[in-house]
């Protein structure tokens, strides 16, 4: 079964500084990728999405990750925090576009003024 | 269009007592599924519906039922409610081969 891994359960990050959220999955073929961020008492907004093809792809908010088959990683990057950004971001993975996600626990990011 | 709709948004149960999340979509999508969201767990799937006319068990469905009314509504319903019920419900749908599309949630606590 697949599993994703996110390892980072909580950042804190200046606002204007850069930013790294890690995720690993496992799963034997390529699956289908997504980042997900949840503000406070909200639902799940999709940032992006891997579905094949260019490794970088480009997200709403200014948001990017990077697709990484040698290291199953989807990593999750931004390079100028705003306040605005703080919430939980979910990582998440689908076999091959089927059925439901499986996602990671989250990381949760703050942002210090 | 509304997206994905729940009701209610809060709900506070008694041990035992009985409810029915409801969740409908206006996107015309063939796949719909109920997730619950508990600290430091990230989202797990509870029941999922490919098509109209179609259920599935996920992750964790042991104390929950679902009924996929038709293509827009799929509910979810707890019969006998226990305090390890206590969570936010997400509603979600998809297209096929696509993102979901998530609820605003329905934060559940039974007493």
């Amino acid at each position: 079964a697949q599993s994703v891994t996110q390892p980072d359960i909580h950042i804190t990050v200046s606002e204007g500084a850069s930013l790294e959220l890690r995720c690993n999955y496992s799963y034997g073929a390529t699956p289908y990728l997504f980042w997900y961020v949840q503000s406070p008492g909200q639902g799940l907004q999709l940032l992006l999405k891997y579905f094949s093809g260019d490794t970088l792809v480009q997200g709403i908010k200014g948001f990017e990750a990077e697709f990484k088959r040698s290291q199953s990683s989807f990593n999750l990057r931004k390079p100028s925090v705003h306040w605005s950004d703080a919430a939980e971001y979910f990582c998440a993975v689908a076999p091959g576009g089927r059925r439901a996600l499986t996602f990671g626990s989250g990381t949760r990011l703050q942002v210090q003024p | 269009n509304a997206g994905v709709t729940q009701t209610p948004k809060f709900q506070v149960l008694k041990t035992g007592q009985s409810m029915t999340l409801q969740c409908a979509q206006d996107m015309n999508h063939n796949s719909m599924y109920w997730y619950r969201q508990d600290p430091g767990m990230g989202l797990r799937l509870i029941y999922y519906s490919a098509s109209e006319g179609t259920t599935d068990k996920g992750e964790v469905p042991n104390g929950y039922n679902v009924s996929r009314l038709n293509k827009r509504e799929f509910s979810l319903r707890l019969e006998s409610a226990a305090p390890s019920q206590t969570s936010v419900y997400f509603c979600a749908s998809r297209v096929q081969g696509y993102e979901q599309y998530f609820g605003p949630g329905t934060r559940l606590t039974v007493t």
